[in-house]
């Protein structure tokens, strides 16, 4: 069966220091990868996607970078953090076709 | 932009009644899901519509997607303290999803 892993669970960070969040899949190979911010009790805010190795797709321009280096490896960066990147981040991963998908159990963060 | 909105977005009723959340959009979807999402955690996939008035039924709950595939509803019947959680619809399309803007659904005992 397919597990996803995110870590760490809870970070908090001071305002201008990097980010590195990553999230890896077991189970299964080429998977549909997904990056998103949820902000407290409401819908999910796609941040990146990936199809492929390497194949990055950014949906909101803002201060953070995803990148895929394995084909199982999804990782989120920021070089300089802002108050506002505080959020729950979740990351996902689909085997495609009808675009179900199947998430890790997120990362708080919190910009102080 | 694909938007979809999610009504009440608040909802909090008694133990056994029933209640039904809607799912409404002016884009057309590939597909539909719905999830439900626990405090803390991620959300966890409850089902998939892909067909113009294709309706699912998961125990207590029925999914209904619209004629159109613009739009769903989720309905539950005699409703569980179980069932209290955050409910989320995407529709599909491109590769990824679009997510509803979430109904906190609050089940009283």
């Amino acid at each position: 069966s397919q597990t996803i892993h995110q870590w760490p669970a809870t970070l908090v960070q001071p305002v201008g220091s990097p980010l590195s969040l990553e999230c890896t899949v077991e189970g299964t190979s080429n998977p549909n990868l997904y990056w998103y911010r949820q902000a407290a009790g409401r819908g999910l805010q796609l941040l990146f996607y990936s199809v492929g190795i390497g194949q990055i797709s950014s949906e909101v321009p803002q201060n953070l970078s995803a990148s895929r280096p394995q084909d199982r490896q999804f990782i989120l960066s920021s070089k300089k953090l802002l108050l506002s990147d505080s959020g729950f981040y979740l990351c996902a991963w689909s085997p495609g076709g009808l675009y179900e998908q199947y998430f890790g159990p997120g990362t708080r963060l919190t910009v102080t | 932009t694909q938007l979809l909105e999610q009504s009440p977005q608040f909802l909090s009723i008694q133990e056994g009644e029933n209640l039904t959340v809607y799912c409404n959009s002016s884009s057309v979807f590939s597909s539909l899901q719905w999830y439900r999402q626990e405090p803390g955690e991620g959300p966890v996939l409850l089902v998939t519509v892909v067909t113009g008035g294709e309706v699912k039924k998961l125990k207590r709950l029925t999914f209904q997607f619209g004629d159109a595939r613009k739009d769903s509803s989720l309905h539950i019947t005699a409703a569980q303290p179980g069932d209290t959680g955050l409910y989320l619809c995407a529709g599909g399309g491109n590769e990824k999803l679009t997510f509803g803007t979430g109904t906190r659904l609050t089940i009283i005992p």
